[in-house]
């Protein structure tokens, strides 16, 4: 059973470009979540998609946007990339299951973004 | 949410018990205290979770008093491959959106 993947492992980009970056969640989970880790420190939210739906989203300008297609599968994109930008871009995933159960998000090993 | 306070990096050795303790003064009723382990270039990983006394699994224990303002991460019996950093959350279980701290890191000398 494949957990989180990511694609790519790595990514060059220049200021102002867009990027585009790719998950697919582990099998049997319907709920992506997308994460920006910033060297030396902790994963930040970007947002939550579920049944094709952003359903939640953190403190990150409009220039992030994402995707969740019918195989529950993820894009996350990026315009106007900044040098603040780069980062490691996680992606999680999770079924969301009725009641109080907790949802445990299963983590992929990122995708490294650098932006020059 | 409720903010979270644990040391920025701690040193052990192999073979020995390692405790961290996390600070979560305005914790809610609602709330459940959750940690995770990241090495390096890698995703999190859910280690553990607990809303009070002691949960125990095959990877470590979880301490919690009865204020539940703190609680405590215990490894048993670390090895160099513990080496990395630990994450202590605070939340309610059903909000996916998890919130994360700086976390400590942990150094597992030989």
């Amino acid at each position: 059973d494949a957990g989180v993947t990511q694609s790519p492992t790595h990514l060059i980009k220049t200021r102002g470009q867009q990027v585009t970056l790719r998950c697919s969640p582990k099998s049997g989970h319907d709920t992506v979540s997308w994460y920006q880790q910033a060297l030396g420190q902790g994963p930040q939210f970007i947002f939550q998609y579920y049944e094709e739906e952003e359903r939640q989203r953190g403190n990150f300008p409009d220039r992030f946007s994402g995707h969740q297609f019918p195989n529950y599968s993820s894009e996350l994109n990026v315009n106007a990339l900044l040098l603040g930008d780069s980062a490691l871009y996680l992606c999680a995933s999770s079924l969301v299951v009725a009641g109080d159960s907790y949802n445990e998000q299963f983590f992929g090993p990122g995708t490294r973004l650098t932006v020059l | 949410l409720a903010k979270t306070t644990q040391p920025i990096s701690m040193d052990s050795y192999e073979g020995q018990e390692v405790n961290i303790t996390c600070s979560h003064n305005n914790i809610a009723t609602n709330d459940y205290i959750t940690w995770y382990q990241q090495f390096p270039s890698q995703g999190p990983r859910f280690i553990i979770q607990g809303y009070k006394t002691k949960v125990t699994n095959e990877v470590a224990s979880l301490f919690i008093p009865a204020d539940r303002k703190s609680s405590t991460l215990s490894l048993p019996r670390v090895s160099l491959s513990d080496t990395a950093v630990y994450y202590c959350l605070v939340g309610d279980p059903r909000d996916d959106k998890i919130i994360f701290g700086k976390g400590t890191r942990l150094h597992i000398l030989p």
